[in-house]
Formats: C-alpha cells, structure tokens, sequence
C-alpha cells in the first residue's frame, strides 16, 4: 500500500539554525499539507500547497517558515532560524482528488527538538 | 471558536468492554468530513474511520463505528470490544470545503485499556 514517508524521523538542532525537514508524499496525490503537534497538544495546521504554490497558511506559518517540492516527488519544510518553541512534531499529509473521503495520509513524522 | 471539541481528556476502559470517544463540531458549511485518528506512543496518526456530512448511514470500520448525529453536530466514536493495543491518543478531526479541505483536529483523548 503507498504510504507518506518523512525523513528524518528525529532531528535535533540549535537554535538559529535552518532545518528542512523532508517529505515524499503518495505518488498520484495533488495535494500537500504541514501540520505540527507539540508535546502534549493538538495537532495544527501550517500548510496546504497545490499546484507548485500554497494554497493556504496559518498564523503559525510566518517568514521563517517556507514549503517546496523541488523535483516534482519530495515536499520540504524549511524553517529558516529556529526558535526554542518550534520544537514539536511535524506531519506531511498527502490527499488526491478524488474518492469520497479526500482522506489525507499521513507520514509518521518528523521530531524536532531545538535546544 | 473552537471547530472541533473533544471534552474526556483521558478515559480508562476494561478490556474487551465498548467504550465512546466525544466529539462536537461547529461549521457553517453543508459539506464536511469527519475523521477519527489514533495516536500510538510512537507517535504516527493513524486513520480510523471517515464519516461524510451526506452520508445517511453511520461508518463502520471493523471495530470502530462512528455515532453521527448531525443535527446535534457530534461524532462520537465507539471502540468496541476494547483490546490493549487500543491504548493510545484518538484526534477527532474535520474538514471542509470552505477551508480547502484542510483538517482542524480537537484536543484529543488518552484512552488507556485496562487488563
């Protein structure tokens, strides 16, 4: 079965420093998505990117933080200096268009753990 | 406002016995979706059971049944015949179209199976 892979599973870095946290979503899926869980909490949305631009952000995702596909398979997470509080799990999503459910995958994601 | 209200931060269940997940929504939209997702420790999201806006007829997944009843705006879930890989964080979680399909999660529900 196709399935959303996110590598890495665990990054830790500094804070200031850039991390790009990678996705390969689901072959034939048009749709990408970033969510973030920090510790203990709900999961929230980031991002949503069709068709090479984002479609959506939230008030989370400000100019630190950018969304790519650069070649057409992966769908990267930039965040451009890290701060303490951008440690948290974050979810790529993948969804086609069609079906009835428009069920989002989800990879296993990526921890981020700042210090 | 809160799109998506789960209100049992924790619950405890016997094993084999039935136990109900809450969940409230709010929306103004007439299409939406409403998905249930388990989270083991190890920390993936796991997709459970889909239950659309139009469908007339509760979802059933194996053991997973969701209780939907739209006038009222809830979608409780139902684990029936609990087991102790059933202990773990379950996310209610809604999308609609006005929101380009993107998905608001509540605050989740610790269940733990007891032996």
């Amino acid at each position: 079965e196709p399935e959303v892979t996110q590598t890495p599973s665990h990054q830790v870095t500094q804070m200031g420093q850039e991390v790009i946290l990678r996705c390969v979503p689901i072959s034939n899926h048009l749709y990408f998505y970033w969510y973030r869980q920090i510790l203990g909490q709900k999961v929230e949305f980031l991002v949503s990117f069709y068709n090479n631009e984002i479609s959506e952000k939230s008030e989370i995702f400000d100019d630190q933080f950018s969304v790519e596909r650069p070649d057409g398979s992966n769908f990267t997470l930039k965040i451009r200096s890290t701060k303490l509080e951008d440690s948290a799990m974050y979810f790529c999503a993948s969804r086609g268009d069609r079906g009835h459910s428009y069920e989002q995958y989800f990879g296993p994601g990526t921890r981020l753990t700042v210090t | 406002a809160q799109k998506i209200t789960q209100t049992q931060p924790g619950m405890f269940v016997q094993e084999k016995e039935a136990v109900t997940l809450d969940c409230t929504y709010d929306t103004s939209d007439q299409s939406y979706g409403l998905f249930w997702y388990k989270q083991p420790s190890s920390g993936e999201m796991i997709f459970l059971i889909y239950q659309g806006s139009y469908d007339e007829q509760n979802a059933t997944e194996g053991r997973y049944s969701l209780n939907f009843q739209k006038a009222r705006k809830s979608a409780n879930l139902v684990i029936s015949a609990s087991q102790l890989g059933d202990s773990a964080m379950y996310f209610c979680a809604m999308r609609e179209r006005s929101n380009d399909y993107k998905l608001s999660f509540g605050a989740g529900t610790t269940v733990t199976v007891r032996a």
